[in-house]
C-alpha cells in the first residue's frame, strides 16, 4: 500500500497570506489527524477528521481550519498567516480512531512564513 | 488537562550499552500510551503502545516499555543499543474519554560507536 502523502512538501509565504495543505491517507483509512511540529513546542494536535466530519480539535485559533472529502483526502487551511505559524505540518491516517489505532504519518509540509 | 514530559532532550549512549528514555504523564483519567520514533530523514512511526492488559509491552526491535500507573510513567528501555537506533523518540498519550492526543517534546538518542 502507498503511504500517507502530503503536498506540497515546502511552502514559503508572507505574513497575512493564507495557505492550504493537502493530505492523502492510506487507502482504506477513514481518519486523518493534523499536527504542528515546532522546535519549541514539539508536536501539537490540531484536529481530526473522520468520514468528512471534524471529530476533535486541539487548542489552536480559528485561523486554522480543515476539511475532509468523501475519498478521505484532507486539507488544512491557515488564514492570515503569522510568523509563529512557521512549522512542519504533519498529517497522520488511521483506519478507525487515532486514540488507539496506529497512526501512519506523512513526511510533512514545511511552511515558512516571512 | 493532560501533559507529557520527556525528561531528557538528548541521550548519548555507547553501542551495546543499555538505555532508558524517560516519560511521565499527567492525567486524571485512564490513558493509552505510545512511543513513536523518527529516524533521520524519515517520518514518524509507531514503536509500541499500551492500551490495556500486561503493563510491559515490547517492540519487534528489542525495545520495551512499562506502564507504571502509580508513578504515571511509561519509560522506554533497551538492554543493548545499536547504531541503527539513533533517532528521535516521542512519548504520547491519549485518554480514554477525551478528544486530544498529546506528544512529548522528544528525546534525541545518539548511539556512539
Amino acid at each position: 500500500k502507498a503511504g500517507v502523502t502530503q503536498t506540497p512538501r515546502y511552502l514559503i509565504k508572507t505574513r497575512g497570506q493564507q495557505v492550504t495543505l493537502s493530505c492523502s491517507p492510506i487507502s482504506g483509512h477513514r481518519s486523518v489527524s493534523w499536527y504542528q511540529q515546532t522546535p519549541g513546542q514539539g508536536l501539537q494536535f490540531l484536529f481530526e477528521y473522520f468520514s468528512e466530519t471534524q471529530r476533535n480539535k486541539g487548542n489552536f485559533p480559528g485561523r486554522f481550519s480543515g476539511r475532509q472529502f468523501s475519498n478521505s483526502r484532507s486539507e488544512m487551511n491557515v488564514s492570515t498567516l503569522e510568523l509563529g505559524d512557521s512549522a512542519l505540518y504533519l498529517c497522520a491516517s488511521t483506519y478507525g480512531t487515532y486514540r488507539t489505532d496506529t497512526q501512519y504519518f506523512g513526511p510533512g509540509t514545511r511552511l515558512t512564513v516571512l | 488537562a493532560q501533559s507529557v514530559t520527556q525528561l531528557d532532550s538528548q541521550v548519548p549512549v555507547f553501542e551495546e550499552a543499555p538505555v532508558e528514555l524517560r516519560c511521565n504523564y499527567s492525567s486524571s483519567v485512564s490513558v493509552y500510551l505510545f512511543w513513536y520514533v523518527q529516524y533521520p530523514n524519515q517520518g514518524l512511526q509507531l514503536l509500541l503502545k499500551y492500551l490495556s492488559g500486561s503493563t510491559l509491552v515490547e517492540s519487534i526491535n528489542g525495545f520495551e516499555a512499562e506502564f507504571n500507573k502509580s508513578q504515571t510513567s511509561f519509560h522506554l528501555r533497551k538492554p543493548s543499543v545499536h547504531i541503527s537506533d539513533t533517532a528521535e523518540y516521542f512519548c504520547a498519550v491519549s485518554d480514554t474519554a477525551g478528544n486530544q492526543f498529546y506528544f512529548g517534546t522528544g528525546t534525541s538518542l545518539t548511539v556512539i560507536p
